[in-house]
């Protein structure tokens, strides 16, 4: 597709289950990102994919969070015995490369409602 | 270190008058600087950006933002809002690789009619 895609777009569990949510970046697209995004809140930053390279997993919450990215594309971020402080709005961000462009393409979000 | 404030969390303009969105950072290092839009259920959009060229820098739909290093302000305007601007707009400030992104709070445009 011509954008970044994510699904689910909506996805609600209850407390203790394990969520997946998967991104598909702009094809060519090397850097990819993910971001949570909570009520009233800014972005928050969870982790970065670049390549080969080792992901920066700094912006991670908890040992509850991993995201991997198969053959430099697809990623999924995996949430572990959820809660109900992770309800949010997960939005995924992928760009050409590293480096000083900073333009990000995003896609629309999935919108996580934890019982 | 690099912060950033935005320091209205919601802003009211009529249609056809002038649109201000405030936006102040702290970087360590010489910035680059980006106003994004996010129009409800989608995602974010870039609107402009400023990367050490021109400090007036024109976007899409007719935005405006001016880096002022003095005030280590980058305010977002527009002279006639629009109903289709009404969304949320996020000041985001890149210090060194893009890795290093950090966002606004977020300020929410509404357009009265």
């Amino acid at each position: 597709g011509a954008g970044v895609s994510q699904s689910p777009s909506n996805k609600v569990t209850e407390k203790g289950k394990d969520v997946e949510l998967r991104c598909d970046p702009i094809s060519g697209h090397t850097a990819l990102y993910w971001y949570r995004q909570s009520l009233g809140q800014g972005l928050e930053f969870l982790i970065y994919f670049q390549g080969n390279s080792a992901p920066d997993k700094s912006g991670l919450p908890s040992d509850r969070f991993s995201a991997e990215r198969t053959g430099g594309s697809v990623s999924t971020l995996t949430i572990q015995r959820t809660q109900q402080e992770d309800s949010a709005v997960y939005l995924c961000a992928s760009s050409l490369a590293q480096g000083r462009t900073g333009e990000l393409f995003f896609g629309e979000g999935s919108r996580l409602t934890v019982l | 270190a690099q912060s950033v404030t935005q320091l209205d969390s919601h802003v009211s303009v009529s249609e056809g008058t002038p649109v201000l969105l405030r936006c102040n950072y702290s970087s360590s290092y010489s910035p680059s600087l980006f106003w994004y839009v996010q129009h409800p259920n989608k995602g974010l959009q870039l609107l402009l950006k400023y990367t050490s060229a021109a400090t007036l820098v024109k976007g899409i739909n007719g935005f405006e933002a001016e880096f002022k290093k003095s005030e280590t302000s980058f305010h977002l305007t527009k002279p006639s809002a629009h109903m289709s601007d009404a969304a949320e707009y996020f000041c985001v400030v890149m210090s060194g690789s893009a890795r290093q992104l950090t966002f606004g709070s977020g300020t929410q445009l509404t357009v009265l009619p």
